[in-house]
């Protein structure tokens, strides 16, 4: 059973305009969500975080916004770069991070110049 | 760089062998994660070890095992391997439970042929 669900497999955007990428939860003991993202080749490198106790975290072009009632959280990219193209997989833990992360299966993002 | 060391980057090895990946956490980190990414799939949660002990087991197969030495580092060791073992081993390192990213290695990809 899948706790962290990207139902999109595959984004396009132009340069320039807004990303969004979504995420969805089933396990209501999650408290902390976090964005990845993965370039070929590499690992999984930390983009933003959020805590359950917030519904927006901002850092610079990345803006993660938490929906607890529908279980629900997204990322916005503004504006969106070429350098912006990955992996990004979104993940979750619960227990005060005393439990292993969660992750989706991930949605590739590809920016379009 | 994560600060997390992953050895080695590339494995191929026979259907029926033994393997040992090893990872180097960030210095001073306490506890280490290994996960695995296999096609299309998101990163699956193998096994996590904190301070030497075995903290959490996720859908780790029986022919696998790991170990966290007094160093801190951790070996994930697969055996009697079989050509769905192919896949991206990662390790991933984070200083205590807490609400904080964990940081990923560069991974090793494993092929069984």
């Amino acid at each position: 059973d899948q706790q962290v669900k990207q139902n999109s497999p595959s984004l396009s955007v132009q340069e320039g305009r807004i990303s969004i990428l979504n995420c969805d939860y089933t396990n209501s003991m999650f408290d902390y969500f976090l964005w990845y993202k993965k370039y070929p080749a590499e690992g999984p490198t930390f983009l933003i975080s959020i805590s359950s106790i917030k519904d927006k975290n901002e850092d610079g072009r990345f803006t993660v916004f938490l929906n607890k009632s529908a279980k629900h959280l997204s990322l916005h990219i503004v504006p969106s770069q070429p350098g912006d193209s990955a992996v990004y997989f979104c993940a979750a833990s619960a227990l005060g991070g005393n439990t292993p992360l969660v992750f989706g299966k991930g949605t590739r993002l590809s920016v379009i110049a | 760089d994560s600060g997390v060391t992953q050895t080695p980057k590339h494995l191929i090895t026979a259907t029926g062998q033994r393997v040992t990946l090893r990872c180097s956490p960030r210095s001073g980190d306490l506890s280490v994660y290994w996960y695995q990414q296999s096609l299309d799939q998101g990163l699956q949660f193998l096994i996590q070890y904190y301070n030497g002990e075995e903290r959490a087991k996720g859908n780790i197969l029986e022919r696998f095992s790991a170990q966290q030495f007094p160093d801190l580092h951790s070996e994930l060791n697969l055996s009697s391997l079989e050509l769905g073992d192919s896949a991206l081993y990662f390790c991933a390192s984070k200083p205590r439970d807490l609400n904080t990213e964990a940081f990923f290695g560069q991974g090793t990809r494993l092929t069984v042929v």
